[in-house]
């Protein structure tokens, strides 16, 4: 699976849009993008996913630059609950692996 | 509906002991995995199930784990002759299989928390 690269944490105003960006520069064709979240003590939450083209649901929405090289993940209206480490991933296999992620800090 | 359940929630045991986890899939998803995560750290894949096929037990990391399932459904993880580095949360996830495998997310568990003594 191709690796990506987050930033290690951001912060966002409660209320406003959180764009959180991923490179990707190595991914291949066949390789889908995929976002999770960790919010403390609990399992990683599926965001959303993608291939080639923009995705939007009730969460989230992702963003695809047409190279496929970079993704950003943004999340409309942020609450003090989005509060938690994003992971993007790449993945052409069945497993996922996870990096470290970029921990996003919502405040009031 | 119900999502991934995992029991117990929480284990703690002395160094030696062996122990079983367990964890219910959704229903109807043929694809489980286990993973494992250290304090402060990303997850680390353990073991895949999809369907009759031979499980992918690439990421076990010695032959103190293994892995059951029975059919499409609950799922055991044995840690035998457990050891103080074995301490993490063990995280379950199942997914549907679509064509490719690779479109189909996996929803978890919130996992068990092993401690050991």
């Amino acid at each position: 699976d191709a690796k990506t690269t987050q930033p290690t944490s951001m912060d966002c105003a409660e209320g406003r849009a959180a764009n959180l960006p991923c490179n990707h520069s190595t991914i291949s064709g066949n390789e889908y993008v995929y976002w999770y979240r960790q919010i403390h003590s609990q399992g990683p939450q599926y965001i959303i996913h993608g291939l080639k083209n923009n995705e939007t649901n009730e969460m989230a929405s992702l963003i695809i630059t047409e190279d496929r090289k970079s993704s950003t993940l943004i999340l409309p209206h942020a609450t003090l609950r989005d509060t938690a480490v994003y992971y993007c991933i790449v993945r052409n296999t069945d497993k996922l692996i996870f990096g470290t992620g970029t921990r996003l800090q919502v405040f009031p | 509906g119900a999502g991934v359940s995992q029991s117990p929630s929480n284990k703690v045991t002395e160094k030696g002991k062996d122990v079983e986890l367990r964890c219910d899939p959704i229903s109807g998803h043929t694809a489980l995995y286990w993973y494992r995560q250290r304090l402060g750290q990303g997850l680390e894949f353990l073991i895949y199930f999809q369907g009759n096929s031979a499980p992918d037990k690439s990421g076990l990391p010695s032959d103190r784990f293994s892995a059951e399932r029975t059919g499409e459904s609950v799922s055991t993880l044995t840690i035998q002759r457990t050891q103080q580095e074995d301490s993490a949360v063990y995280l379950c996830a199942s997914s549907l299989v679509g064509a490719g495998g690779s479109n189909q997310p996996q929803h978890f568990g919130d996992g068990t928390r092993l401690s050991i003594l």
